[in-house]
């Protein structure tokens, strides 16, 4: 089993629409999380860190299910610059600066 | 604020070859990573400098990768003899912080890649 999963995609989705995506890790050890975006040949960027009461950052709502071991990712009324791969990164406890990319998810916003 | 750059941004060779990828951290950041992605599959952590020293250089495949960092500036990482495994796009990052600060500060900014095929 890979440390970190996601779905690679492609989801299709209308401009406007509501999109999720999960991410599941297995390291249980696992202490932060993050979304990063990458765009077509282009390096990866960091969306937002995923805290343990959830956040939300304008449309983006991130959230950490420890009992389940995975964190989502949900966009509100979602933009058609919203099209990117998104990267699900995972760090292990301990000072340890090593972190986990999933293959990542990719979204394409249909106008 | 320049960002994370790297150079060169694709490089072609043939197996066997030497190749040196160059990052120039954003900075004053002490922390600088290499990532590298093969064709197809996620990102891989290769190591982490903090200032000149490596942190931790548990992700680096095999001998052939060598990673510097001198004076705690730029860093280098020379791929030899190069194989066609090493294909794919290598990433430099850098941050003020670790990654369990969390946050902007603790979040690497990635470099935008040195594509390296072997032929």
């Amino acid at each position: 089993r890979k440390e970190v999963e996601q779905d690679p995609g492609p989801f299709n989705v209308p401009e406007g629409a509501t999109v999720a995506f999960n991410c599941t890790y297995s390291n249980s050890a696992s202490q932060s999380f993050f979304w990063y975006r990458q765009d077509c040949r282009k390096e990866p960027k960091l969306l937002m860190s995923v805290y343990s009461s959830g956040n939300e950052d304008g449309r983006f709502t991130a959230q950490l299910n420890r009992a389940s071991q995975y964190i989502s990712l949900l966009i509100r009324d979602s933009k058609l610059s919203d099209s990117a791969t998104y990267l699900c990164v995972v760090r292990a406890s301990g000072g340890y600066q090593k972190v986990t990319f999933g293959t990542g998810t990719k979204l394409q916003v249909i106008p | 604020e320049a960002g994370v750059t790297q150079f060169p941004s694709h490089s072609v060779i043939e197996k066997g070859q030497t190749v040196t990828l160059r990052c120039d951290p954003i900075s004053g950041h002490d922390n600088l990573y290499w990532y590298r992605r093969v064709m197809g599959k996620e990102i891989k952590f290769l190591l982490h400098f903090v200032k000149e020293s490596k942190q931790d250089e548990s992700g680096m495949p095999n001998n052939r990768f060598l990673a510097e960092r001198t004076g705690g500036t730029y860093s280098t990482l020379k791929v030899q003899p190069a194989e066609l495994e090493d294909s794919g796009v290598y990433f430099c990052a850098s941050s003020q912080d670790w990654w369990d600060r969390g946050g902007l500060a603790g979040s690497p900014f990635f470099g935008p890649g040195t594509r390296l095929t072997v032929l």
